[in-house]
């Protein structure tokens, strides 16, 4: 375990379905990220969360909501996805004004 | 626009020998890059950084080269063991460019090495 901790670990959703991805960290982080992974490609960052306010919003379609209640916690809420969102959805924690990453060990999606 | 790019896909290795995995980067903002290995059904984790203030760091067997002026990164490796065998991603921040005060970092698409017995 890194301190970062993603749940589910795996995914399979239709289209049609609304699920949540968790991410929890305890290591007094103040900045939470989301990152996609889709195969061949960079890891793309999604969102950013600093102490609890969302910072940036790379341009995502809003199927994907983001949530962060507090600190420790942070949400990607999926509603109507598609088969081209199927990747590996990576949660990471910063300390605000810290550099480097701890990544949880992801969520594997897959929208059939 | 892919501001960090590592142009070898792949990258196939004799154990003991030297591992050389590169990074090119375009934003002359970018002060500090890192990077970080990933196993299979496993994030990230962090393996060594740099700042650009610095041309090489060194932890053990993992080296980073820093070239400012060809921005220009590149990690070595040696001697390379099996466990080494991963994905390799190069990533960068613009830590003094101001305005944010958090990590934001940008990422290559990653190196697949492997490091044959």
């Amino acid at each position: 375990e890194t301190g970062v901790t993603q749940t589910p670990r795996h995914l399979v959703m239709g289209m049609t379905n609304k699920k949540s991805l968790k991410c929890e960290q305890h290591l007094g982080h103040n900045a939470m990220y989301w990152y996609k992974q889709s195969a061949k490609k960079p890891l793309e960052l999604m969102f950013v969360y600093s102490l609890e306010e969302r910072v940036e919003n790379n341009s995502v379609p809003s199927r994907f909501s983001p949530e962060c209640p507090n600190s420790s916690h942070l949400f990607l809420h999926l509603h109507t996805l598609q088969p081209e969102d199927s990747a590996l959805y990576l949660c990471a924690s910063s300390p605000n004004g810290g550099r480097g990453y701890t990544f949880g060990s992801g969520t594997r999606l897959t929208v059939v | 626009d892919q501001q960090v790019k590592q142009n070898s896909p792949s990258l196939s290795v004799q154990e003991g020998r030297i591992s050389i995995l590169n990074c090119d980067y375009t934003n002359s903002m970018f002060d500090y890059f890192l990077w970080y290995k990933k196993y299979p059904a496993e994030g990230p984790t962090f393996l060594i950084s740099i700042s650009s203030i610095k041309d090489k760091n060194e932890d053990g067997r993992f080296t980073v080269f820093l070239n400012k002026s060809a921005k220009h990164l590149s990690l070595h490796i040696v001697p390379s063991q099996p466990g080494d065998s991963a994905v390799y991603f190069c990533a960068a921040s613009a830590w003094n460019a101001g305005g944010t005060s958090y990590g934001k970092l940008t990422f290559g698409q990653g190196t697949i090495l492997t490091v044959h017995p």
